[in-house]
């Protein structure tokens, strides 16, 4: 796997943890994405990046926070989570931000369970 | 609001047969982008095929292809000849054509199974 790489691969935590993902691309994008993926359920957009600036919050709870220190580099600190936001969370990016035609990239994600 | 509906949450197809997934999408926009990714076990999603709406053409790539049909807003996927690395689950998308619209609207996803 190249592109979009995502560490850790899997996490277990409690409620009362704090814990980061990480995000890398080497495709040279600007736009980077968290989607969080849940069991039969469409893909939920988090948050959207380009070039380091946050474009969207698509109302997220704060127990959920990104952050971009650089166009290569997408983060996702955690603390305080629910047994409901156990799942699958990826991470994408695009060469920037206006959609239309162009691809996304994803990640192989990060499958997150919260006890 | 635009929503993607993919009606079959699982499908089976023998090796080296043919399967049509299923999407439909509502929109009031014209112009849109429609994508299917499909997403292997344990690994990352990746894009098959897109079709520009305004394009009447069907796209294909290979051993996919999809079935376009704007006015009854249905956009399917065919895939021919399937392999076992076929297996996945398969994402329909929506994308609006306006600049900047960079959300995708997804679909449940429809889980393919390829028998030996």
């Amino acid at each position: 796997e190249t592109g979009v790489t995502q560490t850790p691969r899997h996490l277990v935590m409690g409620m009362t943890n704090k814990k980061s993902l990480k995000c890398e691309q080497h495709l040279g994008h600007n736009a980077m994405y968290w989607y969080k993926q849940s069991a039969k359920k469409p893909l939920e957009l988090m948050f959207v990046y380009s070039l380091e600036e946050r474009v969207e919050n698509n109302s997220v709870p704060s127990r959920f926070s990104p952050e971009c220190p650089n166009s290569s580099h997408l983060f996702l600190h955690l603390h305080t989570l629910q047994p409901e936001d156990s799942a699958l969370y990826l991470c994408a990016s695009s060469q920037d931000f206006t959609g239309g035609p162009q691809q996304t990239y994803f990640g192989p994600g990060t499958r997150l369970t919260v006890t | 609001a635009q929503t993607v509906t993919q009606s079959q949450p699982e499908m089976s197809v023998q090796e080296a047969e043919t399967v049509t997934l299923s999407c439909t999408y509502d929109t009031s926009e014209s112009d849109y982008y429609l994508f299917w990714y499909k997403q292997p076990p344990s690994r990352q999603m990746i894009l098959v095929i897109r079709q520009e709406a305004y394009k009447q053409q069907n796209a294909t790539e290979n051993r996919f292809s999809v079935n376009f049909q704007k006015a009854a807003k249905s956009f399917s996927l065919k895939i021919s000849d399937s392999q076992l690395g076929d297996a996945a689950m398969y994402f329909c998308a929506y994308r609006g054509g306006t600049s900047g619209t960079y959300k995708y609207i997804f679909g449940t996803g429809t889980r393919l199974k390829v028998l030996a």
